[in-house]
């Protein structure tokens, strides 16, 4: 199994609909979660980070832990076609050393149609 | 700013070819981080480097070397290309650990003949 599980996709959504992107993982070590936007022929740029449980907000984005269950989310309100892109899950176990290196899901492919 | 940047942008080998790939970053960071993304398979870290003179292995550093000589400047070398090679390569730097936002650069697509 691999350590971080990610739903490749495609997803296609209407817009104004609410996206909900899902990871799970198998490794209870992991503390800090994040969540990466990569549009087509770009690299990565982090959108939403969390450290540990619960919820995080910002702007039509929310970042949601559930330890317990080992699976996180990412809901999109209001979705836009400019929110069209690949989304990746990344999680690391310490602060520092190479335990605090990132592991990515492979990505979640969304489409948001006008 | 700049940010973070690689040379080249594209490029084609043969087998057997090798190469250097670079990045360069203008943010005075201190890590930096090379990751291949294949279809299928996300990103994956080859290796890393925690400040001038210093460099690590990732998950996957077999066929890769690497060399930090200049805090900005983070080299990626191929000795000897193989096909299982082919894929895009993303630098990337943050300003301390690995959790704090990695700046990744543009990309470079690699195709090994």
């Amino acid at each position: 199994q691999k350590e971080v599980e990610q739903d490749p996709g495609p997803l296609s959504v209407p817009e104004g609909a609410i996206v909900s992107l899902n990871c799970t993982y198998s490794n209870s070590a992991f503390q800090y979660f994040m969540w990466y936007r990569q549009y087509s022929r770009k690299g990565p740029e982090l959108l939403m980070y969390t450290y540990s449980s619960g919820n995080k907000e910002d702007g039509r984005f929310t970042a949601q832990v559930d330890k317990s269950s080992k699976y996180i989310s990412l809901f999109i309100r209001d979705s836009q076609p400019s929110d069209s892109a690949t989304y990746l899950c990344a999680m690391s176990r310490n602060y520092g050393g190479s335990q605090g290196n990132l592991i990515f899901g492979k990505g979640t492919k969304l489409s948001v149609k006008p | 700013n700049a940010g973070v940047t690689q040379t080249p942008k594209f490029r084609v080998l043969k087998t057997g070819q090798s190469m250097t790939l670079l990045c360069a970053q203008d943010m005075n960071h201190e890590y930096m981080y090379w990751y291949r993304q294949d279809p299928g398979m996300g990103l994956r870290l080859i290796h890393y480097s925690v400040g001038e003179g210093t460099t690590a292995k990732g998950e996957v550093p077999d066929g890769y070397n690497v060399s930090r000589l200049k805090k900005q400047n983070f080299l990626l070398g191929l000795e000897s290309a193989a096909p299982s090679q082919t894929s895009v390569y993303f630098c990337a730097s943050s300003y301390a650990r690995a959790q704090e936002t990695q700046y990744f650069g543009p990309g470079t697509r690699l195709l090994v003949l």
